[in-house]
Protein backbone atom coordinates (compact mmCIF):
# COMPACT_ATOMS: atom_id res chain seq x y z
CA UNK A 1 0.00 0.00 0.00
CA UNK A 2 0.82 3.86 0.19
CA UNK A 3 3.88 4.79 2.17
CA UNK A 4 2.96 7.31 4.72
CA UNK A 5 5.96 8.70 7.41
CA UNK A 6 4.85 10.82 10.49
CA UNK A 7 6.76 12.75 12.36
CA UNK A 8 7.31 13.67 15.09
CA UNK A 9 6.25 9.84 16.92
CA UNK A 10 5.89 12.20 20.39
CA UNK A 11 5.40 15.84 20.90
CA UNK A 12 5.02 17.51 24.00
CA UNK A 13 4.22 21.43 24.23
CA UNK A 14 3.09 23.84 26.70
CA UNK A 15 -0.46 24.40 26.95
CA UNK A 16 -1.28 27.92 24.63
CA UNK A 17 1.84 26.66 22.02
CA UNK A 18 1.16 25.55 18.57
CA UNK A 19 1.85 21.49 17.70
CA UNK A 20 2.62 20.79 13.80
CA UNK A 21 2.85 17.18 12.97
CA UNK A 22 3.76 16.53 9.37
CA UNK A 23 3.43 13.35 7.14
CA UNK A 24 4.76 12.40 3.45
CA UNK A 25 3.49 9.69 1.09
CA UNK A 26 4.85 7.70 -1.80
CA UNK A 27 2.05 7.98 -4.36
CA UNK A 28 1.22 11.01 -6.41
CA UNK A 29 -2.14 9.68 -7.41
CA UNK A 30 -3.18 10.24 -3.89
CA UNK A 31 -6.18 13.23 -3.27
CA UNK A 32 -7.74 12.59 0.06
CA UNK A 33 -5.52 13.39 3.02
CA UNK A 34 -7.44 12.75 6.72
CA UNK A 35 -6.55 13.61 10.13
CA UNK A 36 -7.37 11.51 12.87
CA UNK A 37 -7.39 11.82 16.62
CA UNK A 38 -7.28 8.83 18.90
CA UNK A 39 -7.79 9.23 22.54
CA UNK A 40 -6.67 6.12 24.51
CA UNK A 41 -8.74 3.18 24.02
CA UNK A 42 -11.12 4.82 22.03
CA UNK A 43 -11.95 4.92 18.15
CA UNK A 44 -10.24 7.38 15.93
CA UNK A 45 -12.08 10.52 14.79
CA UNK A 46 -11.74 12.45 12.22
CA UNK A 47 -10.89 16.27 13.35
CA UNK A 48 -10.14 17.87 9.64
CA UNK A 49 -9.23 16.61 6.18
CA UNK A 50 -8.34 18.05 2.94
CA UNK A 51 -8.38 17.07 -0.42
CA UNK A 52 -5.91 17.73 -3.45
CA UNK A 53 -7.42 20.58 -5.18
CA UNK A 54 -6.94 23.22 -2.10
CA UNK A 55 -3.31 24.14 -0.44
CA UNK A 56 -4.81 24.90 3.28
CA UNK A 57 -7.92 24.43 4.98
CA UNK A 58 -8.82 25.62 8.78
CA UNK A 59 -11.23 24.33 11.39
CA UNK A 60 -10.88 27.16 14.39
CA UNK A 61 -8.05 26.01 15.92
CA UNK A 62 -6.79 23.59 14.00
CA UNK A 63 -5.48 23.84 10.32
CA UNK A 64 -4.00 21.18 7.56
CA UNK A 65 -1.58 22.24 4.77
CA UNK A 66 -1.17 20.28 1.90
CA UNK A 67 2.29 20.51 -0.88
CA UNK A 68 1.28 18.41 -3.97
CA UNK A 69 4.41 18.73 -5.66
CA UNK A 70 6.24 17.85 -2.24
CA UNK A 71 4.38 15.24 -1.48
CA UNK A 72 3.51 16.17 1.94
CA UNK A 73 0.91 17.95 4.18
CA UNK A 74 0.72 18.70 7.93
CA UNK A 75 -1.64 19.44 10.96
CA UNK A 76 -1.17 23.04 12.98
CA UNK A 77 -3.27 22.72 16.67
CA UNK A 78 -3.06 26.42 17.81
CA UNK A 79 -4.04 27.20 21.14
CA UNK A 80 -3.08 24.19 22.41
CA UNK A 81 -5.39 22.64 24.99
CA UNK A 82 -5.00 20.12 27.36
CA UNK A 83 -7.95 17.93 25.74
CA UNK A 84 -5.84 17.98 22.41
CA UNK A 85 -3.75 15.48 24.06
CA UNK A 86 -3.82 12.50 21.89
CA UNK A 87 -2.53 10.37 19.33
CA UNK A 88 -2.52 11.76 16.12
CA UNK A 89 -2.57 9.45 12.78
CA UNK A 90 -2.27 11.19 9.20
CA UNK A 91 -3.96 8.89 6.10
CA UNK A 92 -3.74 9.18 2.75
CA UNK A 93 -5.81 7.50 0.15
CA UNK A 94 -4.78 4.52 -1.94
CA UNK A 95 -6.65 2.34 -4.43
CA UNK A 96 -9.83 1.11 -4.06
CA UNK A 97 -10.67 4.07 -1.55
CA UNK A 98 -8.24 2.11 1.29
CA UNK A 99 -6.45 4.46 3.89
CA UNK A 100 -3.00 4.41 4.58
CA UNK A 101 -2.37 5.49 8.14
CA UNK A 102 0.64 7.20 9.08
CA UNK A 103 2.45 5.87 12.42
CA UNK A 104 0.88 8.33 14.97
CA UNK A 105 1.96 11.17 16.95
CA UNK A 106 1.30 10.95 20.82
CA UNK A 107 1.21 14.57 21.41
CA UNK A 108 0.73 15.93 25.07
CA UNK A 109 -0.04 19.61 26.58
CA UNK A 110 1.80 20.14 29.30
CA UNK A 111 -0.49 22.67 31.68
CA UNK B 1 -24.06 12.01 11.54
CA UNK B 2 -23.30 8.19 10.14
CA UNK B 3 -22.59 5.94 12.75
CA UNK B 4 -20.55 2.67 12.59
CA UNK B 5 -21.43 0.33 15.56
CA UNK B 6 -19.27 -2.44 16.38
CA UNK B 7 -19.67 -5.60 19.04
CA UNK B 8 -18.39 -6.88 21.36
CA UNK B 9 -16.21 -3.83 22.34
CA UNK B 10 -13.87 -6.17 24.21
CA UNK B 11 -13.96 -10.27 24.64
CA UNK B 12 -11.67 -12.42 26.38
CA UNK B 13 -11.30 -15.88 24.94
CA UNK B 14 -9.12 -19.54 25.34
CA UNK B 15 -6.59 -20.13 22.96
CA UNK B 16 -7.88 -22.35 19.92
CA UNK B 17 -11.30 -20.97 20.03
CA UNK B 18 -12.82 -18.83 17.63
CA UNK B 19 -14.30 -15.13 17.83
CA UNK B 20 -16.92 -13.59 15.89
CA UNK B 21 -16.76 -9.64 16.07
CA UNK B 22 -19.95 -7.27 14.44
CA UNK B 23 -19.49 -4.85 12.38
CA UNK B 24 -23.20 -2.56 11.29
CA UNK B 25 -23.40 0.96 9.55
CA UNK B 26 -25.99 1.91 11.71
CA UNK B 27 -28.15 4.51 8.83
CA UNK B 28 -26.56 4.08 5.89
CA UNK B 29 -25.93 1.34 3.55
CA UNK B 30 -22.01 0.30 3.20
CA UNK B 31 -21.11 -2.11 0.36
CA UNK B 32 -17.84 -1.82 1.41
CA UNK B 33 -16.70 -2.00 5.04
CA UNK B 34 -12.77 -2.20 5.98
CA UNK B 35 -11.31 -4.15 8.69
CA UNK B 36 -8.23 -2.92 10.40
CA UNK B 37 -5.75 -4.68 13.68
CA UNK B 38 -3.89 -2.26 16.22
CA UNK B 39 -1.83 -3.21 18.47
CA UNK B 40 -0.71 -0.88 21.79
CA UNK B 41 1.15 2.38 20.87
CA UNK B 42 0.69 1.25 17.01
CA UNK B 43 -0.88 2.56 13.99
CA UNK B 44 -3.66 0.73 11.97
CA UNK B 45 -3.25 -1.88 9.71
CA UNK B 46 -5.36 -2.24 6.86
CA UNK B 47 -6.39 -6.49 7.02
CA UNK B 48 -8.95 -6.75 4.93
CA UNK B 49 -12.02 -5.03 2.40
CA UNK B 50 -14.87 -6.44 2.96
CA UNK B 51 -17.50 -6.49 -0.30
CA UNK B 52 -21.00 -6.73 0.53
CA UNK B 53 -21.87 -9.82 -1.90
CA UNK B 54 -18.33 -10.72 -2.60
CA UNK B 55 -15.51 -12.24 -0.85
CA UNK B 56 -13.39 -10.35 0.98
CA UNK B 57 -9.95 -9.05 -0.54
CA UNK B 58 -6.83 -9.46 1.80
CA UNK B 59 -3.91 -7.42 2.20
CA UNK B 60 -0.98 -8.76 2.01
CA UNK B 61 0.15 -11.07 4.75
CA UNK B 62 -3.06 -11.48 6.22
CA UNK B 63 -4.14 -15.04 6.31
CA UNK B 64 -7.60 -15.55 5.16
CA UNK B 65 -8.37 -18.59 6.30
CA UNK B 66 -7.78 -17.44 9.75
CA UNK B 67 -9.69 -14.39 9.73
CA UNK B 68 -12.76 -15.06 7.84
CA UNK B 69 -14.97 -12.21 6.83
CA UNK B 70 -18.43 -12.20 5.74
CA UNK B 71 -20.93 -9.29 4.36
CA UNK B 72 -24.02 -10.64 3.71
CA UNK B 73 -25.98 -7.93 3.93
CA UNK B 74 -25.54 -4.23 3.29
CA UNK B 75 -25.20 -3.07 7.06
CA UNK B 76 -23.37 -6.08 8.36
CA UNK B 77 -19.91 -7.34 8.09
CA UNK B 78 -18.55 -9.93 10.46
CA UNK B 79 -14.83 -11.35 11.25
CA UNK B 80 -14.57 -14.25 12.66
CA UNK B 81 -10.74 -14.84 14.62
CA UNK B 82 -10.95 -18.69 14.39
CA UNK B 83 -8.45 -20.61 16.25
CA UNK B 84 -6.93 -17.84 18.31
CA UNK B 85 -3.70 -17.64 19.42
CA UNK B 86 -2.00 -15.18 22.15
CA UNK B 87 -0.25 -13.33 19.18
CA UNK B 88 -3.87 -12.46 17.86
CA UNK B 89 -4.86 -10.07 21.11
CA UNK B 90 -5.23 -7.00 19.16
CA UNK B 91 -7.88 -4.26 18.82
CA UNK B 92 -9.97 -4.95 15.80
CA UNK B 93 -11.46 -1.33 14.60
CA UNK B 94 -14.05 -1.52 11.34
CA UNK B 95 -14.70 1.38 9.32
CA UNK B 96 -16.98 2.44 6.08
CA UNK B 97 -17.58 5.01 4.07
CA UNK B 98 -20.79 6.62 4.75
CA UNK B 99 -22.55 8.96 1.13
CA UNK B 100 -20.95 11.87 2.55
CA UNK B 101 -17.42 10.53 1.56
CA UNK B 102 -16.12 10.27 5.52
CA UNK B 103 -14.60 7.23 6.43
CA UNK B 104 -16.30 6.39 9.97
CA UNK B 105 -14.67 3.92 12.77
CA UNK B 106 -16.55 1.55 14.76
CA UNK B 107 -16.06 1.82 18.73
CA UNK B 108 -13.43 -1.27 17.63
CA UNK B 109 -12.84 -4.55 19.41
CA UNK B 110 -10.73 -5.58 22.15
CA UNK B 111 -9.36 -9.31 21.92
CA UNK B 112 -7.56 -10.88 24.42
CA UNK B 113 -6.53 -14.69 23.95
CA UNK B 114 -5.38 -16.71 26.75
Amino acid sequence: GENVEQHPSTLSVQEGDSAVIKCTYSDSASNYFPWYKQELGKRPQLIIDIRSNVGEKKDQRIAVTLNKTAKHFSLHITETQPEDSAVYFCAVNGNDYKLSFGAGTTVTVRA
Amino acid sequence: GAVVSQHPSWVICKSGTSVKIECRSLDFQATTMFWYRQFPKQSLMLMATSNEGSKATYEQGVEKDKFLINHASLTLSTLTVTSAHPEDSSFYICSAYSRSGELFFGEGSRLTVL
